[in-house]
């Protein structure tokens, strides 16, 4: 039972490229979610999924997309990079909603150059 | 939306000392507040939860109390260990709202 898998571990991109943090769960979780966290900041909620085709606007949403085809994936795609990006990035699932046990992932170190 | 505010963001205490870290929400139909447990470099974990129906919660040496009339809770943690060092983060939400908001984290340091 993996849990909640994201790839990749580490990642830098230049300032405008693009790219995608995948996200999978294997415990048929409804709930799914991106988080980041900064110093001092805790997790920001960015967006999050309640079901396959439904997703919605966390705290922090701009400059990132998010869509859920399939129960299991959520991949979260930051669409041109810029430096305030930088930071560490968690996915999340949960069996229904966000006020349930949240079971995270390993995290995505990004760094926008 | 639900703001959560975390005390101390710092706390270093002696081990076998007792250790508290308090959190104040502002949304009063929040009913659920979980703490997390983050050691360094690794991903938070659900330590202890509570939700709205109950005042008090006690796992072994992990207690969470809640105050919902003042709109706080706290964590404590009582003959504090080595290994209890970590980032602990507080979080509140609602049934009817899927928006979890987390406190700014309290780093815990235990000397041994």
């Amino acid at each position: 039972n993996a849990g909640v898998t994201q790839t990749p571990k580490f990642q830098v991109l230049k300032t405008g490229q693009s790219m995608t943090l995948q996200c999978a769960q294997d415990m048929n979780h409804e709930y799914m979610s991106w988080y980041r966290q900064d110093p001092g900041m805790g997790l920001r909620l960015i967006h999050y999924s309640v079901g396959a085709g439904i997703t919605d606007q966390g705290e922090v949403p701009n400059g990132y997309n998010v869509s859920r085809s399939t129960t299991e994936d959520f991949p979260l795609r930051l669409l041109s990079a810029a430096p305030s990006q930088t930071s560490v990035y968690f996915c999340a699932s949960s069996r229904t909603g966000g006020n349930t046990e949240a079971f995270f992932g390993q995290g995505t170190r990004l760094t926008v150059v | 939306g639900e703001n959560v505010e975390q005390h101390p963001s710092t706390l270093s205490v002696q081990e076998g000392d007792s250790a508290v870290i308090k959190c104040t929400y502002s949304d009063s139909a929040s009913n659920y507040f979980p703490w997390y447990k983050q050691e360094l470099g690794k991903r938070p974990q659900l330590i202890i939860d509570i939700r709205s129906n109950v005042g008090e919660k006690k796992d072994q040496r992990i207690a969470v109390t809640l105050n919902k009339t003042a709109k706080h809770f706290s964590l404590h943690i009582t003959e504090t260990q080595p290994e209890d060092s970590a980032v602990y983060f507080c979080a509140a939400s609602r049934v009817t709202n899927n928006d979890m908001r987390f406190g700014a984290g309290t780093r815990l340091t235990v000397k041994p």
